[in-house]
């Protein structure tokens, strides 16, 4: 069964950082590019970030490029989003997904990003 | 990058039929093959419905079609049932390399 666990959120104050983790499970990770996708509270769906499937190639929305860095470890079986600079805008739920062959058939829960002072 | 452009919200009633519009650009919806459609319940994680522009993945009902026509991806649901009420999402590849979402649709099942 594929699972996707997000862990590593929670309050953080304006200009700070954070480091989410996707854990994969039940699927060959290294095989699918994977994403970023964030809701804010009573919002909708942004895609954030992408990243291939060896880490050689990322792409990231407007809004967070120069502040957020993706990342993946194969060995470990896990997707990393690098938060930096960050500002209330960046308050959402952080989903990681699977990308097979341009769809995102698989999601995980969602990890709360909480920045305030 | 500007976000799909959909209605916020459309209803139908129990058996209807209802069509969901998600209006791009030329370099996004009018550009690409690689039109998705989510559906997300309250508190849930989305669940992708539709993919390459009117593929179903195995599993989902075909009371769920997607067609496109220009800059203008439709997501349309036939039968419509008390399970259907949710909020949806368009996506589409951009044709820079990354991705874009609609402001999403809430449809209210009557």
């Amino acid at each position: 069964e594929v699972q996707l666990v997000e862990s590593g959120g929670g309050l953080v104050q304006p200009g700070g950082s954070l480091r989410l983790s996707c854990a994969a499970s039940g699927f060959t990770f290294s095989n699918y590019w994977m994403h970023w996708v964030r809701q804010a509270p009573g919002k909708g769906l942004v895609w954030v970030s992408i990243i291939n499937t060896d880490g050689s190639v990322t792409r990231y929305a407007d809004s967070v490029k120069g502040r957020f860095a993706i990342s993946r470890d194969n060995a470990k079986n896990t997707l990393y989003l690098q938060m930096d600079s960050v500002s209330a805008e960046d308050t959402a739920l952080y989903y990681c997904a699977r990308d097979t062959n341009r769809k995102k058939d698989y999601w995980g829960q969602g990890i709360l990003v909480t920045v305030s002072s | 990058q500007s976000a799909l452009t959909q209605p916020a919200s459309v209803s139908g009633s129990l058996g209807q039929s209802i069509t969901i519009s998600c209006t791009g650009t030329s370099s996004d919806v009018g550009d690409s093959n690689y039109v998705s459609w989510y559906q997300q319940h309250p508190g849930k994680a989305p669940k992708l419905m539709i993919y390459d522009v009117n593929k179903r993945p195995s599993g989902i009902s075909s009371r769920f079609s997607g067609s496109k026509s220009g800059n203008t991806a439709s997501l349309s649901i036939s039968g419509l049932q008390a399970e259907d009420e949710a909020d949806y999402y368009c996506c589409s590849y951009v044709n820079t390399g990354s991705w874009v979402f609609g402001g999403g649709t809430k449809l209210t099942v009557l």
